[in-house]
């Protein structure tokens, strides 16, 4: 198993629906994972970090982490074209320090 | 205030040439990090620094690849002799701690031709 895993999608959701983006994680993660926005051409910004198991909620945004499942989640609400991005799923490596170990992004659609 | 910035935004050069990649990470900012990122890949780490401590260097790919960071805040990623394969885009971020969150300057789009 890869140490994070994301669909690269496209994951393609007409503008005010849900968007559900996932990610699983090896044992060689640790317990932080953060989220972070991508649009093509720029550099990640941080979008939400969550550190313990269940439902963090930031306006729009919603992460959702399951330790026992080794799964976090980000939900997108009302979601928005500016919404059209790659997300990237990151967590903390054990072995690493503290780097970032980054899944390959799932790709975001929002169609108007 | 300023953010981490990085130099030059974008490098072009011929295979075998050496090339250095600046970052200057947001004043105050004691951890540094580098990471690659290739065309439909996901962050790939290269090297951290923490303060005065050794770097973790587990990332570099090869020996072609060192880093170093100058009196706890610019720092240099040297490639030697480049390959195709080196073609990317190289991210340095930095963030106030160890545990802190991670903050990206814009990156280095390096072509090897």
């Amino acid at each position: 198993q890869k140490e994070v895993e994301q669909n690269s999608g496209p994951l393609s959701v007409p503008e005010g629906a849900i968007a559900s983006l996932n990610c699983t994680y090896s044992d060689r993660v640790s317990q932080s994972f953060f989220w972070y926005r991508q649009y093509s051409g720029k550099s990640p910004e941080l979008i939400m970090s969550i550190y313990s198991n269940g439902d963090k909620e930031d306006g729009r945004f919603t992460a959702q982490l399951n330790k026992a499942s080794q799964y976090v989640s980000l939900l997108i609400r009302d979601s928005q074209p500016s919404d059209s991005a790659t997300y990237l799923c990151a967590g903390k490596g054990v072995q690493a320090g503290t780097a970032l170990i980054f899944g390959k992004g799932t790709t975001l659609s929002v169609s108007s | 205030g300023a953010g981490v910035s990085q130099s030059p935004s974008n490098k072009v050069t011929e295979k075998g040439k050496d090339v250095e990649l600046r970052c200057d990470p947001i004043s105050g900012h004691t951890a540094l990090y580098w990471y690659r990122q290739s065309l439909g890949q996901g962050l790939e780490f290269l090297i951290y620094f923490q303060g005065n401590s050794a770097p973790d260097k587990s990332g570099l790919p090869s020996d072609r690849f060192s880093a170093e960071r100058t009196g706890g805040s610019v720092s240099t990623l040297t490639i030697q002799r480049t390959q195709q394969e080196d073609s990317a885009v190289y991210l340095c971020a930095s963030s106030l701690g160890s545990l802190e969150t991670q903050y990206f300057g814009p990156g280095t789009r390096l072509l090897v031709l």
